[in-house]
């Protein structure tokens, strides 16, 4: 059974700061990996898709990894602002029409 | 582009009343479509899933029900409500395409009284 690990469960840092979200899986046979972000009360909102074929995708300032080998996936958050202060989650597809199977995520907090 | 309703935004409900949650997709069609449930500290529950109209795949046995009586549009229902029944509550949709990257709504809070 296929578990998510996301550590740790919060985390604040000062803006500007450069930042690594981490993200484990037990199984490493995956289809895809998915991080989103939610803010309180709200839905959560895709950030990045990584197929298990590719190793990183990028958007804007924010850059995903995938390693399937080690079962690591992180997500990097470059230059930090207050607007990035939200939970952050990650998820993984063991095939192609299976469930994802979520972390816990982790809350991230940027002080101005 | 594709958009994802669902409401109500919040509801209040006395224990033992009925429930009905709606969501509907927009541009798309024949989505799988995904009821939710997130509680502080359990994280996210898939509750059912759906891969066409009239097809319900129950994850977990509780006291709620769903339906999809169009290609577009998921319910989550119950009878009588209970306590147990109070939470965070997410539809979600994701393409039967390669990709299968997931997309959610906003949420529904539910509180039952």
């Amino acid at each position: 059974k296929q578990e998510v690990t996301q550590i740790p469960a919060a985390l604040s840092v000062p803006e500007g700061e450069n930042l690594v979200l981490n993200c484990s899986f037990t199984d490493s046979a995956i289809y895809n990996l998915q991080w989103f972000r939610q803010d309180p009360g709200k839905g959560l909102t895709s950030l990045l898709l990584i197929q298990s074929s590719q190793r990183e995708q990028t958007s804007g300032r924010l850059n995903a990894s995938l390693d399937k080998s080690s079962g690591r996936s992180t997500l990097y958050i470059a230059a930090s602002q207050p607007g990035d202060s939200a939970t952050y989650l990650c998820a993984v597809r063991p095939g192609a029409n299976s469930k994802l199977t979520f972390g816990k995520g982790i809350t991230l907090s940027v002080r101005p | 582009s594709q958009t994802i309703h669902q409401w109500p935004a919040t509801l209040v409900q006395p224990v033992g009343s009925p429930l009905s949650l709606e969501c509907t997709v927009e541009g798309t069609s024949n989505p799988n479509l995904y009821w939710y449930r997130q509680a502080a500290g359990r994280g996210l529950q898939l509750l059912f899933y759906s891969v066409g109209i009239g097809q319900i795949s129950s994850e977990v046995p509780q006291n709620l029900s769903a339906s999809r009586p169009q290609d577009r549009q998921f319910i989550l229902s119950s009878k009588k409500l209970l306590l147990s029944d109070s939470g965070f509550y997410l539809c979600a949709w994701s393409s039967k395409g390669r990709s299968g990257e997931l997309f959610f709504g906003e949420g529904s809070r539910l509180t039952v009284l």
